[in-house]
């Protein structure tokens, strides 16, 4: 699993409160993402970060936003949770080449 | 940006068949990989191939990047490949890695 832990595993949440889900990796990687994955749509990127305190939007970013203020923390802040939210979150680093994926947060908004 | 198509997207095979999937992207690349989402929804890297061919077991892949294609091949078939296969590719370093919609394989005993 390349050392990347995502938490929460699994959270539901009303519309219009804020949520955050925290990625933490282990092995001092440069680059980071959040993808979300939606039947039909496959994995479609969120933000991604290039370095501490670099970070650049995805395909996906409205109503999203993303802090990197450690190698080790991607932290990804949805600041008022809508239903269309409703979604598994994966984060992901690379290393060398290659992309590999946490485990995915399974969020739901109500 | 950077346009990525999967075909086809569902296949259904028995045990022991063999499968060839494509993944067609829209502008030069100088990263690919394709990856493997098991039933249970883990993400596995099968392949980084931004070029060439190479081989892991019964799977094997295949980039023309003049072309602008790639294929993932699998052979003999076992009910474990069932599951999700996705390519991703990147322009550049530091660009953003788009992932194609998929396609979703199943395999019967």
């Amino acid at each position: 699993d390349a050392g990347i832990t995502q938490s929460p595993r699994h959270k539901v949440t009303e519309t219009g409160t804020p949520v955050t889900l925290r990625c933490h990796q282990t092995e001092n990687h440069r680059y980071m993402y959040w993808y979300r994955q939606d039947p039909g749509h496959g994995l479609r990127l969120i933000h991604y970060s290039y370095g501490v305190k670099d970070t650049d939007k995805g395909e996906v970013s409205d109503g999203y936003s993303v802090s990197r203020s450690k190698t080790e923390d991607f932290l990804l802040t949805l600041e008022s949770a809508t239903s269309s939210q409703t979604s598994v979150y994966f984060c992901a680093i690379s290393a060398g080449e290659k992309l590999f994926f946490g485990s995915g947060t399974q969020l739901s908004v109500l | 940006g950077i346009q990525v198509e999967q075909s086809p997207p569902d296949l259904i095979l028995q045990e022991g068949a063999n499968s060839t999937l494509r993944c067609n992207f829209s502008d030069s690349v100088n990263n690919l990989q394709w990856f493997h989402q098991n039933p249970w929804g883990q993400l596995i890297n099968l392949f980084y191939i931004p070029s060439g061919t190479k081989q892991n077991g019964r799977l094997s892949a295949t980039t023309v990047a003049t072309e602008r294609y790639s294929l993932l091949y699998i052979s003999s078939s076992q009910t474990t490949d069932s599951g999700v296969y996705f390519c991703a590719v990147e322009r550049g370093r530091d660009d953003k890695i788009i992932f194609g919609k998929g396609t979703r394989l199943h395999i019967l005993p």
